[in-house]
């Protein structure tokens, strides 16, 4: 099983700054990583497939990139709507696995 | 467009089985995608991911679920099912159904319709 590790538990990010989350494969799993945004109490969002291709309506400050085992997805400017936790998660190998999540609060 | 939404016992039984269902509305099932999925997030936790269907049958299951879990299609009533037996209070959870979609070079994973979920309690 392919274990995905978000380095970050918690990232503290005043308003209009940039952030970056990071999620680690403990082996490849080529391009084949996606991102998730998840509110309280709401379903999670597909943000990021394909490692750096944005899913439909998601707002361009949002980017992913990275292959193999190492991941990025940046928040150019965070916005009061972006506060959320994030989740990686690989869907290369079976059985497909997620991170165990970043929460991203105001600083 | 395309919604999932779960229904099912929000109460299960220590021991006994839990059961779900997923109804796709808005299109078929059939012709909407070829996987669907149960994922869920027990209380205060991260997502886990239970199995995968593909639409000739074939299921693919989290390995430690494995023995417990049934993932089944119903075309006819554009419905998907999930099924987990012997239930214990590690499984209560929000679980959600939702819908893997194709990349540009039409590899599926990405989940990128989700129900609402449903709170599912294992209690006596």
């Amino acid at each position: 099983e392919i274990v995905m590790t978000q380095s970050a538990a918690t990232l503290s990010v005043s308003p209009g700054e940039r952030a970056t989350l990071s999620c680690r494969a403990s082996q490849s799993v080529s391009s084949h990583l996606a991102w998730y945004q998840q509110k309280p109490d709401q379903a999670p969002r597909l943000l990021i497939y394909g490692a750096s291709t944005r899913a439909t309506g998601i707002p361009a400050r949002f980017s992913g990139s990275g292959s193999g085992t190492e991941f990025t997805l940046t928040i150019s400017s965070l916005q009061s709507e972006d506060f959320a936790v994030y989740y990686c998660h690989q869907y290369n190998n079976w059985p497909w696995t997620f991170g165990q999540g970043t929460k991203v609060e105001i600083k | 467009q395309l919604q999932l939404q779960e229904s099912g016992p929000g109460l299960v039984k220590p021991s006994e089985t839990l059961s779900l269902t997923c109804t796709v509305s808005g299109g078929s099932i059939s012709s909407s995608s070829p996987y669907w999925g149960w994922i869920r997030q027990p209380p205060g936790e991260g997502l886990e991911w239970i199995g995968t269907i593909y639409y000739s049958g074939g299921t693919y299951y989290k390995p430690s679920l494995k023995s417990r879990v049934t993932i089944s299609v119903d075309t006819s009533r554009n419905q998907f099912s999930l099924k987990l037996s012997s239930v214990a209070a590690a499984d209560t959870a929000v679980y959600y159904c939702a819908r893997p979609a194709a990349d540009s070079s039409g590899y599926y994973g990405s989940f990128d319709i989700w129900g609402q979920g449903t709170l599912v309690t294992v209690s006596s």
